[in-house]
Formats: C-alpha cells, structure tokens, sequence
C-alpha cells in the first residue's frame, strides 16, 4: 500500500491567482496521477506526472493551464493557473505503488479541496 | 466509447439494513473492476478488485459480484452502518490501458439510523 498526502487540504483563492498543490507519497513510487473531481462529479484524469520529464496531459488539459512538476519518486506539485470559478474541484493525488500482484492497484491521496471566487 | 454506468445515482437506507449497488460497462476486453468506497472530503479507499476471471470478491460486509458475459457488476453490503454512508465508484481497467481507469459516476449511499 501507499500512503498519501496532500497540501493543502482545502483553499479558497481569488480569481485570476494560481495554486500549488503538493502530494507527497511515504515510499518511492513508479506512477503517479493528477484528477480532478467537479462537484458532483465522478474523478477526471488531468495528467500523469513523469519522474524526471514532462507530464503527460489528457484531452482537455494544458500545461499552460495545469503545470506538474515531479522532482523524485516521492513528491509531486500540480499548479492550477489563472483560476475561474469553474476551477472549483477536488484535486487528488493518485499513486500505483507496483508489486500488487498484477492488479496496479491506485491509491489515492485525501484531495485539496479548491474553491475560487 | 469506454462508458461506466451506476445505478441508483442515489439510495437511502436504513441501518442494519441490506443493499446492493449496480454498475454497467462497455469497456472491453478489460484487465479488472474496481470498486471504491469514497467518504465525503475523502479520497477513494480500494474495497475490491476483481480480474475478468473472477466472479465475486469480498471484503467484510462488502461483497462485489461480476458478470463479464453481460458485463456488469454489483457491490452489496450487508448488515448496514453509519459509516458506510459515502459515494461508492465502480472503475474498470481497460486490458492494454496500462494504469489508465474508466470511472462511472458513483452511487452516494446515506444510512439512517
């Protein structure tokens, strides 16, 4: 298993500002992702955060807008840029830790609970 | 499309009571189904993992059933509680996806006492 945290656990943020949101996992880990999850709404994958080279974004989500940054097999930040009330979301850190028999089991971290005024 | 359909969206019980949540999928072929138990604020919590070979799978009060014929999927719990009050989310794992997930919408379980 994995344990996993997040910071912050929840902020309200003025339009237009930017937040960094740091997941940090308790063992090295090969995979790890960025979700967003609207009110409401099941998770979306926004991207997986590669060790060492530049995330790899789904449709629909931009560096520019989304920039992830993964120092080490720990640690990952996932800013989100130029906020919108539209922006207002659960942002969750995931992980798949390996060695679990096959299932890539997903762990996921508490969520940063943004809100955008 | 990859789609993941849950049912009830909602469910209202009352504690001791029994219920079973459904999920529909047209993913194929898929490596394995998930179901996760997600507590209000909370990230989602694994409560069980079943390949397309397997037909149930339990975990406590918790016991997922699948169906790759028909291709769906049910998650009971038994002898319900306080705290099993929470959105539960089927996931299925496309074969090949590599650690890529297709979510359904989730069903949110309120327990009454």
């Amino acid at each position: 298993s994995a344990v996993i945290s997040q910071k912050p656990s929840r902020d309200i943020c003025q339009r237009g500002t930017s937040l960094t949101i740091q997941c940090q996992v308790d063992s090295q880990v090969t995979m790890m992702f960025w979700y967003r999850q609207q009110p409401g709404q099941s998770l979306t994958l926004i991207a997986t955060a590669n060790q060492g080279s530049e995330a790899t974004y789904e449709s629909g989500f931009v560096i520019d807008k989304f920039p992830i940054s993964r120092p080490n097999l720990t640690f990952s930040t996932l800013t989100v840029s130029n906020m919108s009330p539209e922006d207002s979301s659960i942002y969750l850190c995931s992980v798949v830790p390996g060695g679990q028999g096959g299932y890539n089991e997903q762990f996921f971290g508490p969520g940063t609970r943004l809100t955008v005024l | 499309k990859n789609q993941v359909e849950q049912s009830p969206q909602s469910l209202i019980i009352l504690e001791g009571k029994n219920c079973t949540l459904q999920c529909n999928y047209t993913v194929s072929p898929f490596s394995n189904l998930r179901w996760y138990k997600q507590d209000t604020g909370r990230g989602p919590v694994s409560l069980t993992i079943m390949t397309f070979s397997e037909n149930t799978k339990s975990n406590g009060r918790y016991t997922a059933t699948l169906d790759a014929d028909t291709k769906q999927s049910s998650l009971h719990i038994t002898a319900s509680q306080l705290s099993d009050s929470a959105s539960y989310i089927c996931v299925v794992s496309p074969y090949n996806a590599g650690n890529m997930l297709t979510f359904g919408g989730g069903t949110r379980l309120m327990v009454k006492p």
